[in-house]
Protein backbone atom coordinates (compact mmCIF):
# COMPACT_ATOMS: atom_id res chain seq x y z
CA UNK A 1 0.00 0.00 0.00
CA UNK A 2 0.73 3.75 0.02
CA UNK A 3 3.71 4.93 2.29
CA UNK A 4 3.75 8.29 3.13
CA UNK A 5 6.72 10.38 4.88
CA UNK A 6 6.69 13.59 6.27
CA UNK A 7 9.85 15.95 7.01
CA UNK A 8 10.75 17.99 9.42
CA UNK A 9 8.65 16.83 12.72
CA UNK A 10 8.94 20.02 13.92
CA UNK A 11 10.06 23.51 12.54
CA UNK A 12 10.25 26.43 14.20
CA UNK A 13 10.51 29.81 12.24
CA UNK A 14 10.56 33.82 13.40
CA UNK A 15 7.38 35.53 12.40
CA UNK A 16 7.71 36.95 8.64
CA UNK A 17 9.77 33.66 7.54
CA UNK A 18 9.26 31.31 5.45
CA UNK A 19 8.23 27.73 6.45
CA UNK A 20 8.38 24.72 4.27
CA UNK A 21 7.40 21.00 4.63
CA UNK A 22 8.00 18.17 2.74
CA UNK A 23 6.25 15.04 2.21
CA UNK A 24 7.41 11.71 -0.11
CA UNK A 25 5.05 9.12 -1.14
CA UNK A 26 5.67 5.48 -2.95
CA UNK A 27 2.81 4.73 -4.94
CA UNK A 28 3.14 6.03 -8.18
CA UNK A 29 -0.77 5.42 -9.24
CA UNK A 30 -1.38 8.19 -6.39
CA UNK A 31 -2.97 11.64 -7.79
CA UNK A 32 -4.24 13.63 -4.86
CA UNK A 33 -2.32 15.02 -2.52
CA UNK A 34 -4.25 17.64 0.23
CA UNK A 35 -2.50 19.00 3.07
CA UNK A 36 -4.51 19.18 7.09
CA UNK A 37 -3.89 21.93 9.01
CA UNK A 38 -4.87 20.83 12.89
CA UNK A 39 -4.98 23.37 15.45
CA UNK A 40 -3.84 22.91 19.08
CA UNK A 41 -7.48 20.53 20.39
CA UNK A 42 -9.60 20.83 17.08
CA UNK A 43 -10.27 18.67 14.02
CA UNK A 44 -8.03 18.88 11.16
CA UNK A 45 -9.17 21.24 7.95
CA UNK A 46 -8.18 21.10 4.58
CA UNK A 47 -6.09 23.92 3.58
CA UNK A 48 -4.85 23.39 0.06
CA UNK A 49 -4.64 20.11 -2.35
CA UNK A 50 -2.87 19.24 -5.77
CA UNK A 51 -3.92 16.84 -8.27
CA UNK A 52 -1.01 15.32 -10.57
CA UNK A 53 -1.75 17.24 -13.70
CA UNK A 54 -0.12 20.33 -12.32
CA UNK A 55 3.09 20.75 -10.61
CA UNK A 56 2.41 24.04 -8.16
CA UNK A 57 -0.91 25.61 -6.91
CA UNK A 58 -1.09 28.73 -4.71
CA UNK A 59 -3.45 30.05 -1.99
CA UNK A 60 -2.41 33.56 -0.69
CA UNK A 61 0.80 32.67 1.57
CA UNK A 62 0.13 28.85 0.97
CA UNK A 63 1.39 27.08 -2.22
CA UNK A 64 2.62 23.19 -2.88
CA UNK A 65 4.52 22.26 -5.58
CA UNK A 66 4.58 18.27 -6.59
CA UNK A 67 7.71 16.65 -8.29
CA UNK A 68 6.15 13.24 -9.92
CA UNK A 69 8.96 12.11 -11.14
CA UNK A 70 10.39 12.02 -7.53
CA UNK A 71 7.40 11.13 -5.77
CA UNK A 72 7.63 13.95 -3.66
CA UNK A 73 5.43 17.24 -2.94
CA UNK A 74 6.08 20.06 -0.21
CA UNK A 75 4.07 22.90 1.39
CA UNK A 76 5.35 26.50 1.45
CA UNK A 77 3.99 29.40 3.85
CA UNK A 78 5.44 32.93 3.38
CA UNK A 79 5.15 35.79 6.08
CA UNK A 80 4.30 33.22 8.51
CA UNK A 81 1.88 34.75 11.12
CA UNK A 82 1.64 33.05 14.89
CA UNK A 83 -1.73 31.72 13.91
CA UNK A 84 -0.19 29.08 11.96
CA UNK A 85 1.13 27.52 14.22
CA UNK A 86 -0.21 24.19 14.06
CA UNK A 87 -0.04 20.86 13.04
CA UNK A 88 0.31 19.97 9.35
CA UNK A 89 -0.44 16.65 7.84
CA UNK A 90 0.30 15.91 4.01
CA UNK A 91 -1.78 13.21 2.15
CA UNK A 92 -1.56 10.68 -0.73
CA UNK A 93 -4.57 8.88 -2.13
CA UNK A 94 -3.91 5.01 -2.89
CA UNK A 95 -4.67 3.83 -6.22
CA UNK A 96 -8.33 2.84 -6.16
CA UNK A 97 -8.70 6.78 -5.17
CA UNK A 98 -11.16 6.00 -2.14
CA UNK A 99 -8.43 6.08 0.76
CA UNK A 100 -5.92 8.79 1.97
CA UNK A 101 -2.34 7.86 3.79
CA UNK A 102 -1.24 10.71 6.16
CA UNK A 103 2.42 11.93 6.73
CA UNK A 104 3.48 12.20 10.56
CA UNK A 105 3.08 15.36 10.58
CA UNK A 106 4.89 18.54 11.41
CA UNK A 107 4.19 20.88 14.22
CA UNK A 108 5.07 24.30 13.36
CA UNK A 109 5.62 27.06 15.99
CA UNK A 110 6.07 30.39 14.45
CA UNK A 111 7.64 32.78 17.49
CA UNK A 112 6.55 36.32 17.70
CA UNK B 1 -26.01 23.50 10.93
CA UNK B 2 -24.20 20.79 8.59
CA UNK B 3 -21.53 19.03 10.35
CA UNK B 4 -19.93 15.73 11.41
CA UNK B 5 -20.45 15.15 15.50
CA UNK B 6 -18.43 12.67 17.63
CA UNK B 7 -19.45 11.16 21.47
CA UNK B 8 -18.06 10.78 23.92
CA UNK B 9 -15.29 13.07 23.67
CA UNK B 10 -13.68 12.09 26.13
CA UNK B 11 -14.17 8.22 27.48
CA UNK B 12 -12.07 5.92 30.25
CA UNK B 13 -12.20 2.29 30.19
CA UNK B 14 -11.00 -0.82 32.04
CA UNK B 15 -9.33 -3.64 30.39
CA UNK B 16 -11.06 -6.18 29.14
CA UNK B 17 -13.75 -3.58 28.35
CA UNK B 18 -15.25 -3.27 24.91
CA UNK B 19 -16.14 0.39 23.96
CA UNK B 20 -18.29 1.82 21.30
CA UNK B 21 -17.85 5.30 19.51
CA UNK B 22 -20.19 7.29 18.26
CA UNK B 23 -19.90 9.24 14.49
CA UNK B 24 -23.01 10.59 12.97
CA UNK B 25 -22.98 13.47 9.81
CA UNK B 26 -25.47 15.33 8.60
CA UNK B 27 -23.57 16.35 5.60
CA UNK B 28 -25.34 13.34 3.21
CA UNK B 29 -22.10 12.07 2.20
CA UNK B 30 -21.70 8.60 0.90
CA UNK B 31 -18.12 7.88 2.42
CA UNK B 32 -17.07 7.73 6.00
CA UNK B 33 -13.82 6.60 8.06
CA UNK B 34 -11.93 6.38 11.30
CA UNK B 35 -8.50 7.45 11.81
CA UNK B 36 -6.75 7.14 15.41
CA UNK B 37 -4.07 9.85 15.75
CA UNK B 38 -1.13 8.89 18.06
CA UNK B 39 1.66 11.69 18.62
CA UNK B 40 4.11 11.30 16.08
CA UNK B 41 2.58 9.48 13.87
CA UNK B 42 -0.43 10.68 11.93
CA UNK B 43 -3.34 9.44 11.02
CA UNK B 44 -3.64 5.85 10.57
CA UNK B 45 -7.16 4.36 8.85
CA UNK B 46 -9.20 2.02 10.76
CA UNK B 47 -11.93 1.10 8.78
CA UNK B 48 -13.68 2.75 6.19
CA UNK B 49 -17.25 2.75 4.54
CA UNK B 50 -18.17 3.51 1.10
CA UNK B 51 -22.01 2.89 1.43
CA UNK B 52 -24.58 1.61 3.35
CA UNK B 53 -24.02 -1.64 4.60
CA UNK B 54 -20.06 -2.24 3.25
CA UNK B 55 -16.98 -1.35 4.43
CA UNK B 56 -13.72 -2.34 4.57
CA UNK B 57 -10.25 -2.43 6.27
CA UNK B 58 -8.22 0.10 6.77
CA UNK B 59 -4.27 -0.39 7.95
CA UNK B 60 -4.70 -1.28 11.54
CA UNK B 61 -8.25 -2.72 11.63
CA UNK B 62 -7.28 -5.34 14.29
CA UNK B 63 -9.21 -5.27 17.61
CA UNK B 64 -11.64 -2.89 16.30
CA UNK B 65 -15.04 -3.56 14.58
CA UNK B 66 -17.85 -1.12 12.72
CA UNK B 67 -21.35 -1.02 11.09
CA UNK B 68 -23.06 1.07 8.61
CA UNK B 69 -26.70 0.83 8.57
CA UNK B 70 -27.18 3.99 8.29
CA UNK B 71 -25.75 6.54 5.60
CA UNK B 72 -25.53 9.34 8.35
CA UNK B 73 -23.72 6.67 11.57
CA UNK B 74 -20.60 4.83 11.07
CA UNK B 75 -19.98 3.74 14.88
CA UNK B 76 -16.62 2.10 16.04
CA UNK B 77 -16.14 -1.03 18.38
CA UNK B 78 -12.87 -1.08 20.26
CA UNK B 79 -12.67 -4.16 21.48
CA UNK B 80 -10.74 -6.02 24.02
CA UNK B 81 -8.21 -7.66 21.58
CA UNK B 82 -6.98 -3.78 20.64
CA UNK B 83 -3.62 -4.31 22.66
CA UNK B 84 -3.16 -0.34 22.73
CA UNK B 85 -6.45 1.11 22.23
CA UNK B 86 -5.57 4.27 24.23
CA UNK B 87 -5.61 6.76 21.66
CA UNK B 88 -7.36 9.88 19.91
CA UNK B 89 -9.95 8.59 17.57
CA UNK B 90 -11.14 10.82 14.10
CA UNK B 91 -14.21 10.09 12.36
CA UNK B 92 -14.34 11.61 8.99
CA UNK B 93 -16.28 11.92 6.03
CA UNK B 94 -17.07 13.09 2.15
CA UNK B 95 -18.71 12.84 -0.74
CA UNK B 96 -18.52 9.74 -2.30
CA UNK B 97 -16.77 8.53 -5.15
CA UNK B 98 -13.09 7.85 -5.76
CA UNK B 99 -10.45 10.70 -6.28
CA UNK B 100 -10.07 13.43 -4.11
CA UNK B 101 -12.58 15.56 -2.34
CA UNK B 102 -12.30 17.30 1.12
CA UNK B 103 -12.21 15.40 4.23
CA UNK B 104 -14.79 16.87 6.77
CA UNK B 105 -13.42 15.83 10.69
CA UNK B 106 -15.77 15.42 13.56
CA UNK B 107 -14.17 16.98 16.94
CA UNK B 108 -12.27 13.74 18.19
CA UNK B 109 -12.98 11.19 21.08
CA UNK B 110 -10.32 10.60 23.46
CA UNK B 111 -10.50 6.91 24.49
CA UNK B 112 -8.05 5.96 27.54
CA UNK B 113 -7.35 2.70 28.85
CA UNK B 114 -6.90 2.68 32.77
Amino acid sequence: GENVEQHPSTLSVQEGDSAVIKCTYSDSASNYFPWYKQELGKRPQLIIDIRSNVGEKKDQRIAVTLNKTAKHFSLHITETQPEDSAVYFCAANNNAGNMLTFGGGTRLMVKP
Amino acid sequence: DGGITQSPKYLFRKEGQNVTLSCEQNLNHDAMYWYRQDPGQGLRLIYYSQIVNDFQKGDIAEGYSVSREKKESFPLTVTSAQKNPTAFYLCASKIGGINTGELFFGEGSRLTVL
